[in-house]
């Protein structure tokens, strides 16, 4: 059972490069996010979405863009990379939000790094 | 907007003394609270959660409304407790809206 899958696991881009960032997950959950983790700064919400063909904006969309084709990918876009952009970013997935007490699982995490 | 409040970054107790993580949060009505944890080299997984009343690895974490807290505490640590732990909240539809984490050191 894989659950989230991120792809690549460490990254090093150049300012003004871009890449995408891959996750995937295999539980059928309709919800998937993105996280950045700075140090001393915790996760904050890039995007999300909450099923196949909507997307919504989180806290720090700025610099990103975000496709949900399928109900297992989710993968997020920079276009421009940035110094400020470097961080760790965290892909999740539930099956639902809010009441119920729904847990998020989480992928292992993406160390980018923006030079 | 929802916000999780983690005072400490840096928590440093000896092996067998009380632990208590402290989270505060800011929200009128009634949200939902988990405690996450992400050990060296692992991911981010859910320790617990208040609806479930339960208690994980021997902590435990109770929803104080009045104080709008949701401390997390453990009678005796152990080294393997050694760790980042994040409070979360959700209300209603939205997404997961974390602290800014502790990292919790246990000394042998």
């Amino acid at each position: 059972n894989a659950g989230v899958t991120q792809t690549p696991k460490f990254r090093i881009l150049k300012i003004g490069q871009s890449m995408t960032l891959q996750c995937t997950q295999d539980m059928n959950h309709n919800y998937m996010y993105w996280y950045r983790q700075d140090p001393g700064m915790g996760l904050k919400l890039i995007y999300y979405s909450v099923g196949a063909g909507i997307t919504d904006k989180g806290e720090v969309p700025n610099g990103y863009n975000v496709s949900r084709s399928t109900t297992e990918d989710f993968p997020l876009r920079l276009e421009l990379a940035a110094p400020s952009q470097t961080s760790v970013y965290f892909c999740a997935s539930s099956p639902r939000q809010g009441a119920g007490g729904t847990e998020a699982f989480f992928g292992q995490g993406t160390r980018l790094t923006v030079v | 907007a929802q916000r999780v409040t983690q005072p400490e970054k840096l928590l440093s107790v000896f092996k067998g003394a009380p632990v208590e993580l402290k989270c505060n949060y800011s929200y009128s009505g009634s949200p939902e609270l988990f405690w996450y944890v992400q050990y060296s080299r692992q991911r981010l997984q859910l320790l617990l959660r208040h609806i479930s009343r339960e208690s994980i690895k021997g902590f435990t974490a109770d929803l104080n409304k009045g104080e709008t807290s949701f401390h997390l505490k453990k009678p005796f640590a152990q080294e393997e407790d050694s760790a980042m732990y994040y409070c979360a909240l959700s209300v209603g539809n939205t997404p997961l809206v974390f602290g800014k984490g502790t990292r919790l050191s246990v000394i042998a």
